[in-house]
């Protein structure tokens, strides 16, 4: 068990550009969360897998962010022509099967958009 | 839908005393409650959870909380902290019978442990 891996770690980018991060679960874990988390507060849901489907999404995600998870295992979080307010630590979580598992959560990607 | 409210947004403590953090909750279901600590520059790494039964929840590190159906309160405790507890702790709740179990968290409280 390597635990939740997150990459990159940071990333900076200019206001209008792309970025796209990685979350890798812990391997059995076969639901899959990402969380943001703006700076001072509490970390806030933004969607949720089960293994390749997408089964939920908050308001907060809007159509410059996309999510997959093709083939049930890693998943990507892709934020488009990206704002000020999207500057944000990404946290991605995973856990199993039952609803009384722990979801445990990868280190973050901090991004900073300037 | 759930709301989680965390009334110190930070707690200064000295180090080996007593530290309480509040929580409260409010939620037309059932849920489970869990308390997440997050160091710097680190995710969040969970201390303990109450899922049922008896109301005292033990978790890591010392730490302990009591679920208080009554007054919707999950607050967090430890006897004596040390310098190493200095960090960010978040409440949390899952409504218990929600296919998504996204986790609700409150807004945080940051403990700083001085010598």
């Amino acid at each position: 068990d390597t635990g939740v891996s997150q990459n990159p770690r940071h990333k900076i980018t200019k206001r209008g550009q792309n970025v796209t991060f990685r979350c890798d679960p812990i391997s059995e874990h076969n639901r899959l969360y990402w969380y943001r988390q703006t700076l001072g507060q509490g970390p806030e849901f933004l969607t949720y897998f089960q293994n390749e489907a997408q089964l939920e999404k908050s308001r907060l995600l809007s159509d410059r962010f996309s999510a997959e998870r093709p083939k049930g295992s890693f998943s990507t979080l892709e934020i488009q022509r990206t704002e000020q307010g999207d500057s944000a630590m990404y946290l991605c979580a995973s856990r199993g099967g039952t609803s009384t598992d722990t979801q445990y959560f990868g280190p973050g990607t901090r991004l900073t958009v300037l | 839908a759930q709301s989680v409210t965390q009334l110190d947004s930070q707690v200064p403590v000295f180090e080996e005393a007593p530290v309480e953090l509040r929580c409260n909750y409010s939620s037309s279901v059932s849920v489970y409650l869990f308390w997440y600590v997050q160091y710097p520059n680190q995710g969040l790494q969970l201390l303990l959870k109450y899922l049922s039964g008896s109301t005292l929840v033990k978790g890591i590190n010392g730490f302990e909380a009591e679920f208080n159906k009554s007054q919707t309160s999950f607050h967090l405790r430890k006897p004596s902290v040390h310098i190493s507890d200095t960090a960010e702790y978040f409440c949390a709740v899952i409504p218990i019978k929600a296919a998504g179990n996204k986790l609700t968290f409150g807004g945080g409280t940051r403990v700083l442990v001085k010598p």
